[in-house]
């Protein structure tokens, strides 16, 4: 089992719907969960960062955690063309630990 | 405020030749992390520094692969010889507090896109 999985891509969205992207990942010691956007050919940004169980929200970015179910996902709502790219998961143990991130999904929101 | 600088930003050689990537973090981080990403595949961690000591490098193969932080600011990745398989691109991450989530995160520099033939 990989430490860290995404649900398979590419994904494609109208212009306007919400985007949604899956995480799970292995490690029940894991204790902060990240998500970075990476558009193509550049490194990926930080745009996302949760540890606590329930939803954290940034403008159109909300962030879900459950831990018991080991599950982090990402719903990108009115989702817009430059909001393409590829989303990865990202998972720490603690802020000394590794981070390990997720093969990534790509998105694709169609005009 | 300084990003994570690399260099250089693409390199071309062919394979058993040598190849050196340089990264400089941004001012004060103590943690630095050099990543393997191959195309289509999310980052994987080749080597974590914290100073000029090395946390992981569980990841690295060190057959061929080798890197150095010897003052604890710049680093240098190593590879020799190189592979085809080694066909990537090589970020540099550096590690310090993110006001706007308010934790501790990475910051990744461009990268240096390597290709061998």
């Amino acid at each position: 089992q990989k430490e860290v999985e995404q649900n398979s891509g590419p994904l494609s969205v109208p212009e306007g719907a919400i985007a949604s992207l899956n995480c799970t990942y292995s490690d029940r010691g894991s204790q902060s969960f990240f998500w970075y956007r990476q558009y193509s050919g550049k490194s990926p940004e930080l745009i996302m960062f949760i540890y606590s169980n329930g939803d954290k929200e940034d403008g159109r970015f909300t962030a879900q955690l459950n831990k018991a179910s080991q599950y982090v996902s990402l719903l990108i709502r009115d989702s817009q063309p430059s909001d393409s790219a590829t989303y990865l998961c990202a998972v720490m143990k603690t802020s000394y630990d590794k981070v390990i991130f997720g093969p990534g999904t790509s998105l694709s929101v169609i005009p | 405020e300084a990003g994570v600088a690399q260099s250089p930003r693409y390199k071309i050689i062919e394979k058993r030749q040598s190849v050196a990537f340089w990264c400089n973090p941004i001012s004060g981080h103590a943690t630095l992390y050099w990543y393997q990403q191959i195309l289509g595949q999310g980052p994987k961690l080749l080597i974590q520094f914290q100073n000029n000591g090395v946390v992981d490098d569980s990841q690295l193969p060190k057959d061929r692969f080798s890197a150095e932080r010897l003052k604890g600011v710049d680093s240098t990745l190593k590879i020799q010889p190189a592979k085809l398989e080694d066909s990537a691109v090589y970020l540099c991450a550096s590690k310090g507090r993110d006001s706007r989530v308010r934790t501790d995160t990475q910051y990744f520099g461009p990268g240096t896109r390597l290709t061998v033939l």
